[in-house]
């Protein structure tokens, strides 16, 4: 049982240009959504996240939409740079607080030059 | 600088061996993680400790084990490691109650 969907497994985007991932999640008992970032040879780091009682997060060139009736969420990235290729996780996280994140399963980012 | 750290970043192992894999904090989180990164399958969790002598399992617990006997420390252990355990092993931590986890820079497990 995949509790985290994401969507698509593999992007292409040029430079300059909109780079879109999307998530689905199934429990509402989700109230916290995070994304990770993953260079190639490091460990994932904590890129941005938002909970469910905002419907857009934006940071920098990074922006995060939420829709709750939905159970979606999706990270864009502005004006997408070579620097921004990376593997990307959604996440989420349940009410109880204990900590666990469950990770979608990543979408490789490649901006052409 | 406070970090988080594992040993060894490569390693190469034959099939049946017993393999302990080390992680190890120097943020005094309570909060310790185990995950393997496979193509395909994204970060899954092994097991996870919120103290010192707590242990969970996680959702691919199978074929490994974890003691916490102190804060800054959780080694794995493959007790009889096995090719379907080729994989990258991340480690991670976070603070009691805060929702970021700090990511350790992965250890390469090759199973022959």
């Amino acid at each position: 049982q995949q509790q985290v969907k994401q969507s698509p497994q593999s992007l292409i985007v040029q430079k300059g240009g909109i780079s879109i991932i999307n998530c689905a999640y199934e429990n509402t008992a989700f109230d916290y959504f995070p994304w990770y970032q993953q260079f190639p040879g490091k460990g994932p780091a904590l890129l941005i996240a938002i909970r469910p009682d905002v419907s857009e997060k934006k940071e920098g060139r990074f922006t995060i939409s939420f829709n709750k009736s939905a159970k979606q969420f999706s990270l864009h990235i502005m004006d997408s740079q070579p620097g921004d290729s990376a593997t990307y996780f959604c996440a989420a996280r349940k009410m109880n607080r204990d900590d666990k994140i469950i990770f979608g399963k990543g979408t490789r980012l490649h901006i052409l030059p | 600088d406070a970090e988080i750290t594992q040993s060894p970043r490569h390693k190469i192992t034959e099939t049946g061996r017993q393999v302990t894999l080390a992680c190890h904090q120097t943020w005094n989180h309570n909060n310790m993680f185990w995950y393997r990164q496979d193509l395909g399958h994204g970060l899954r969790l092994i097991h996870y400790s919120y103290g010192v002598q707590d242990t969970n399992k996680g959702e691919v617990s199978d074929g490994y084990s974890v003691s916490r006997s102190n804060t800054e420390d959780l080694p794995l252990t493959l007790e009889s490691a096995a090719s379907s355990q080729t994989s990258v092993y991340f480690c991670a931590s976070s603070v009691g109650g805060r929702d970021e986890q700090y990511f350790g820079p992965g250890t390469r497990l090759t199973v022959t």
